[in-house]
C-alpha cells in the first residue's frame, strides 16, 4: 500500500522560506509516476503548486513559478518542496500526493495523497 | 489558464436524494476532467476519472457524465456518509487547476 507523509515546521516567519518534505512507502519514486504538492487555504479551495516526474523533470502553477522550487531524492525515496517569501497569504495545508498521468489511455489523476500539514505564516 | 467553475457551491439534501453538480471548464476540455470527494479535516479521494470512469472500490450511486465544457457529478441515492465537499479538475492542460467545490449537507 503506498503511502505518502509531510513533514516540516508548522509556522514560518514572512519573508522566509517554507520548507517541506514528502516521505513515500509502499513504491519507489524511481520506478515511475510524477508527485505533487498541493495547497488548501483554510476553509477555501484546491490549488496545484507544481509537480516533479521521477526523473527530476519539474511542472509549477505559473502563480507560483517564481517562488517554487520541487527537488526529488530517490535515495531516501522522497520528495520535497521550497516556497520563498512567504506571506500570510501562504498559509495553508500543503498535501503531497502521487500524480498517475498515462498520456495514451488519457489518464491523469492524484490516486494517493498524505494527510496534510498545515503551515501558518506569521511572524 | 483554465478555470473551473461548480454550481452550486453548496447543497442541502435529504438522505436517499438524487444529488446533482456541475462543473463548467473555461474551455474545451474534451474528457480531462476528474471529481474529488473531501470530508473535513481529511485529504481528497478521487471517485471519478476521465469524467465518467468510477475508480476502483467506489459505490456506483456515484456517476459522471460530459465533455466539452459542461460536466455532471451524480449521487443516484444520497448515504449520510456522502456528507463531504466535491471538487471537480481538469487535466487538459497545465496549471491543473480545481473547482471552488461544493459542500454538502444533510438536510
Amino acid at each position: 500500500q503506498v503511502q505518502l507523509q509531510e513533514s516540516g515546521p508548522g509556522l514560518v516567519k514572512p519573508s522566509e522560506t517554507l520548507s517541506l518534505t514528502c516521505a513515500v512507502s509502499g513504491y519507489s519514486i524511481s520506478s515511475g509516476y510524477y508527485w505533487g504538492w498541493i495547497r488548501q487555504p483554510p476553509g477555501k479551495g484546491l490549488e496545484w503548486i507544481g509537480s516533479i516526474y521521477h526523473s527530476g523533470s519539474t511542472y509549477y502553477n505559473p502563480s507560483l513559478k517564481s517562488r517554487v522550487t520541487i527537488s526529488v531524492d530517490t535515495s531516501k525515496n522522497q520528495f520535497s518542496l521550497k516556497l520563498s517569501s512567504v506571506t500570510a497569504a501562504d498559509t495553508a495545508v500543503y498535501y503531497c500526493a502521487r500524480r498517475l498521468k498515462v498520456a495514451a489511455a488519457g489518464r491523469d489523476y492524484f490516486d494517493y495523497w498524505g494527510q496534510g500539514t498545515l503551515v501558518t505564516v506569521s511572524s | 489558464d483554465i478555470q473551473m467553475t461548480q454550481s452550486p457551491s453548496s447543497l442541502s439534501a435529504s438522505v436517499g436524494d438524487r444529488v446533482t453538480i456541475t462543473c463548467q471548464a473555461s474551455q474545451d476540455i474534451s474528457n480531462y476532467l476528474n471529481w474529488y470527494q473531501q470530508k473535513p479535516g481529511k485529504a481528497p479521494k478521487l471517485l471519478i476519472y476521465d469524467a465518467s470512469n468510477l475508480e476502483t472500490g467506489v459505490p456506483s450511486r456515484f456517476s459522471g457524465s460530459g465533455s466539452g465544457t459542461d460536466f455532471t457529478f451524480t449521487i443516484s441515492s444520497l448515504q449520510p456518509e456522502d456528507i463531504a465537499t466535491y471538487y471537480c479538475q481538469q487535466y487538459d492542460n497545465l496549471p491543473l487547476a480545481f473547482g471552488q467545490g461544493t459542500k454538502l449537507e444533510i438536510k
